[in-house]
């Protein structure tokens, strides 16, 4: 039982388009994750948040853009998608008490740029 | 500069068997390793985890071994099952309460009746 939702789970949408990927968690984490996963390939950080107003990019540059508004959901932003946005794209949450505490994933958002 | 390899990109077991995940680091930062297993079409799944104050972690079929000293660690099922046949993903975090997870590239696994 998923505890952390993204929808759509599938979406093909033509270049120039904006898109906004939904994330949102219902287990009061206050850490949230976004992650870039191509077949075959680690998964890259693009941003992160520690709690509500708080957003930060990761390891991977990105031209995306998220807001953290509330604590439960944490929006993925592209302005204007490109083929080689065209990746999957994975929300996770974890807790920010626990240094220990494992990611929780959703199942992703499949995104194709034609 | 991947700082997480899995070397191997699939491995094929059969049932019953032992199955051995791979997976070196080069940060000598990283206190804190875990397991993701990933089936297609899903986000990946936590499974185990070890800190660097351990060398072996086991939670039922899984056990996770840490050899510091070589910068490497592994992932044990035994017995193999065909439901265990998905990509496992090894992570790695540095000793910072808000450090986040790198990541390797998965190594896929496939085991057959």
């Amino acid at each position: 039982e998923a505890d952390i939702y993204q929808t759509p789970r599938y979406l093909v949408i033509g270049t120039g388009k904006k898109i906004t990927l939904e994330c949102s968690q219902t287990m009061g984490h206050d850490k949230m994750y976004w992650y870039q996963q191509d077949p075959g390939m680690e998964l890259h950080l693009i941003h992160y948040s520690y709690g509500v107003n708080s957003t930060e990019k990761g390891d991977l540059s990105s031209e995306s853009t998220v807001s953290r508004i509330r604590t439960e959901h944490f929006p993925l932003t592209l302005e204007s998608a490109r083929p080689s946005h065209t990746s999957q794209y994975l929300c996770a949450s974890s807790e920010l008490s626990s240094y220990n505490s494992p990611l929780h994933f959703g199942n992703g958002t499949r995104l194709t740029v034609t | 500069d991947q700082q997480v390899k899995q070397n191997s990109p699939s491995l094929s077991v059969q049932e019953g068997r032992i199955s051995i995940l791979n997976c070196d680091y080069t940060n000598s930062m990283f206190d804190y390793f875990l397991w993701y297993k990933k089936y297609p079409a899903e986000g990946p799944t936590f499974l185990i985890s070890i800190s660097s104050i351990k060398d072996k972690n086991e939670d039922g079929r899984f056990t996770v071994f840490l050899n510091k000293s070589a910068k490497h660690l592994s992932l044990h099922i035994v017995p193999s099952q065909p439901g265990d046949s998905a990509v496992y993903f090894c992570a790695a975090r540095a000793d910072s309460g808000y450090s986040t997870l790198t990541f390797g590239k998965g190594t896929m696994l496939l085991v057959s009746p």
